[in-house]
């Protein structure tokens, strides 16, 4: 079975540091994909990135990066210069090929000015 | 093209009343999953239906819970005889035929809330 673990429950930074969200995960299948989206106070779920397990190209869009290493069964992601806008709870999610997408327990960030 | 519809955004009830939740997937997405959100944690799936037929329903409580899809018109997911601790955010998710199949994303709605007094 699938499984995601944010072992970050809550991380507070000062604005412009630099700040990386963990993500660990289990599954048995070869192909799958990982997710992350953020819920920020008002509630919805914002998609962020979708990377399939056979692209571990990381990624950077903006001030956000992705690092996915399949040796570690990671997928973490950075914020760089973190801004109070970014004050929200991150999920890590995972999907194996048809089947449900599974999410970790999320990490609260709160980014002080 | 709109997204994932759900309605009611918030729904209040008394504990012992019924509480019904819609959600209308995106146009083409014939896959839908209900997740729950206590307060302070994360989502937690509870089942997965096509049209007609639940998939998976191993997240789903025993009682109380029931969830359909019907072949027209959008999923119900419904509480009876509800209690406090059914207080939570509702969310719905779509994808389209072979879902995973093909990006593995899920398409999710706005949440539904619901508070039990």
């Amino acid at each position: 079975a699938q499984k995601v673990t944010q072992a970050q429950t809550e991380i507070s930074v000062v604005e412009k540091e630099d700040v990386t969200l963990d993500c660990v995960y289990e599954t048995r299948d070869t192909t799958y994909y990982l997710f992350w989206y953020k819920q920020p106070p008002s509630g919805e779920l914002v998609f962020l990135i979708r990377r399939n397990s056979f692209d571990e190209q990381n990624e950077i869009s903006g001030r956000y990066s992705w690092n996915f290493q399949k040796s570690t069964s990671s997928f973490n992601f950075t914020i760089t210069a973190s801004q109070v806008v970014d004050s929200a709870v991150y999920f890590c999610a995972l999907s194996e090929k048809d089947s449900d997408m599974r999410f970790g327990a999320g990490t609260r960030l709160t980014v002080k000015p | 093209n709109a997204g994932v519809m759900q309605n009611p955004r918030h729904l209040v009830r008394r504990r012992g009343q019924e509480a019904r939740l819609r959600c209308s997937p995106m146009k083409g997405h014939s896959h839908v999953y209900w997740y729950r959100q206590l307060p302070e944690e994360g989502l937690k799936f509870m089942v997965y239906l096509q049209k007609e037929n639940i998939i998976d329903e191993s997240g789903m409580p025993k009682e109380r819970f029931s969830a359909e899809f019907p072949k027209e018109g959008p999923s119900i997911l419904r509480i009876q005889q509800v209690v406090r601790g059914d207080s939570a955010a509702y969310f719905c998710a779509s994808s389209p035929p072979g879902l995973a199949g093909n990006t593995g994303e899920l398409f999710f709605g706005e949440g539904s809330r619901l508070t039990v007094l």
